[in-house]
């Protein structure tokens, strides 16, 4: 069984300070993806890694791939309010259909 | 802009009283997927249809049921509802051609309470 294990499942920082989330997997993904969960909404995109390595930057958040395409980090910078919500990782493996949700990380960003 | 569109956003039914969610999209994407999620849970795929093909999971109970009339509508409906099927219901969609398989986008969600 594939399974996305995302650590911390729960973390609450002050605005300014950053913060690492991590994905990790014993099993190799073609493509992975990191959503963002507000209350009351549904899973919101925000970016998609393909390439072991890759490392894709949006705006204060950092999003890199392993080297082996088994786990993923999201690293923020200067968390804000705006960033609370439950952090999402996906995965597909090769010629798979089915995507794979990790449990989550709650963030929890105080003013 | 491009969506995937829920109606409604809160559905409130009785234990037992049938009930159908909505989803609709505008992206084209020739696959539709109906999540259930539970408060601080992941996303559970219930079921998805591939073009007008239905793949159900295996652990999805018969009561949920799902129908796709055309590209851009799919309906979840719920036979008999229980106290357990209270939860957020979630519609993604997302396209894929041959080996390209593609991202999933995801409509707002509703909400479903059950009393």
């Amino acid at each position: 069984t594939q399974l996305l294990e995302q650590s911390p499942q729960f973390l609450s920082i002050q605005e300014g300070e950053n913060l690492t989330v991590y994905c990790n997997s014993s099993s190799v993904f073609s493509s992975l993806q990191w959503y963002r969960q507000e209350p009351g909404e549904g899973p919101v995109l925000l970016v998609t890694v393909v390439t072991g390595g890759e490392v894709k930057k949006l705006k204060r958040l950092t999003f890199q791939f392993g080297d082996a395409r088994k786990d993923s980090s999201l690293h923020i910078t200067a968390a804000q309010p705006g960033d609370t919500g439950l952090y999402l990782c996906a995965a597909r493996n090769t010629g798979g259909f089915k995507t794979i949700f990790g449990a989550g990380t709650r963030l929890f960003v105080k003013a | 802009d491009a969506m995937v569109i829920q109606n409604p956003r809160y559905q409130v039914t009785q234990f037992g009283k049938p009930v159908t969610l909505s989803c609709s999209q505008t992206l084209n994407h020739n696959v539709m997927y109906w999540y259930q999620q539970k408060s601080s849970q992941a996303p559970k795929l219930l079921f998805h249809y591939y073009d007008k093909d239905f793949n159900n999971e295996a652990d999805t109970p018969d009561n949920f049921q799902s129908r796709r009339p055309n590209t851009s509508f799919c309906f979840l409906d719920i036979r008999s509802p229980g106290l357990g099927d209270a939860a957020m219901y979630l519609c993604a969609t997302s396209s894929h051609r041959g080996t390209v398989y593609n991202e999933q986008f995801f409509g707002p969600g509703t909400r479903l309470t059950v009393l």
